[in-house]
């Protein structure tokens, strides 16, 4: 089955440190890969995607992602971690012939200050 | 978020009665979504639709029904509610993910709970 998965529930990063965000997917042909960011009481919003090209993606708030074809893997990272980055994370792949997304279960980021 | 509203924001309902959640966007999308969001489940699809009077089913879809009879309003019924369906629920809209710039763009969430 198509999926993505997102293997750890929580993470806990100090301030100022690097953040990475673990994704990896599974699909039957090129991947069409998504991250989204949900803060409190609020909507998805859009961050990055990845649907050809560079395997290093940038996105919004200093956010980028590394698409690995061959450890079919697609982590969120940015470099200096902030407390406002705290928030739920989800990882999604396009699902071909549906036009939807399926996404991961989520990973909740701690910035500790 | 702009161009993608949901009603009511919260919703408190007792088991056994019917609610009608409704999505409205003003962006004239082909595609709208609904899906309900749990902790350990992260986003789970329910229906979606790809035009007016067009629709399927997701993964939970059982207890749920649908209608899009205009472009702008996209409807989620739960027939019978039951406090299994207490979640969060989510109204997504896409033109296509291949062209748009950001996949999806999300409501801002009902609340629903089921007492």
């Amino acid at each position: 089955a198509q999926s993505v998965a997102q293997p750890e529930d929580q993470v806990n990063v100090a301030e100022g440190n690097p953040l990475t965000v673990k994704c990896t997917y599974s699909v039957s042909g090129n991947p069409y890969l998504f991250w989204y960011v949900q803060y409190p009481n609020r909507g998805l919003q859009f961050l990055l995607k990845y649907i050809t090209g560079d395997n290093l993606v940038k996105g919004s708030y200093g956010f980028e992602a590394e698409f690995n074809k061959s450890q079919t893997s697609f982590h969120l990272k940015k470099p200096s971690a902030l407390v406002s980055d705290s928030a739920l994370y989800f990882c999604a792949v396009f699902l071909y012939g549906n036009n939807r997304l399926a996404f991961g279960k989520g990973n909740q980021v701690v910035v500790i200050p | 978020d702009a161009g993608i509203t949901q009603s009511p924001r919260h919703k408190v309902t007792e088991t056994g009665t019917p609610v009608t959640l409704r999505c409205h966007q003003t962006e004239n999308h082909r595609y709208m979504y609904w899906y309900r969001q749990d902790p350990g489940h992260g986003l789970r699809l329910i229906h979606y639709s790809y035009g007016v009077k067009d629709t399927d089913k997701g993964e939970v879809s059982d207890g749920y029904s649908v209608s899009r009879s205009k472009t702008e309003d996209f409807l989620l019924t739960l027939e019978s509610a039951t406090s299994s369906q207490t979640s969060v629920y989510f109204c997504a809209i896409s033109e296509s993910v291949w062209d748009s710039n950001d996949g999806y763009t999300f409501g801002s969430g009902t609340r629903l709970t089921v007492v």
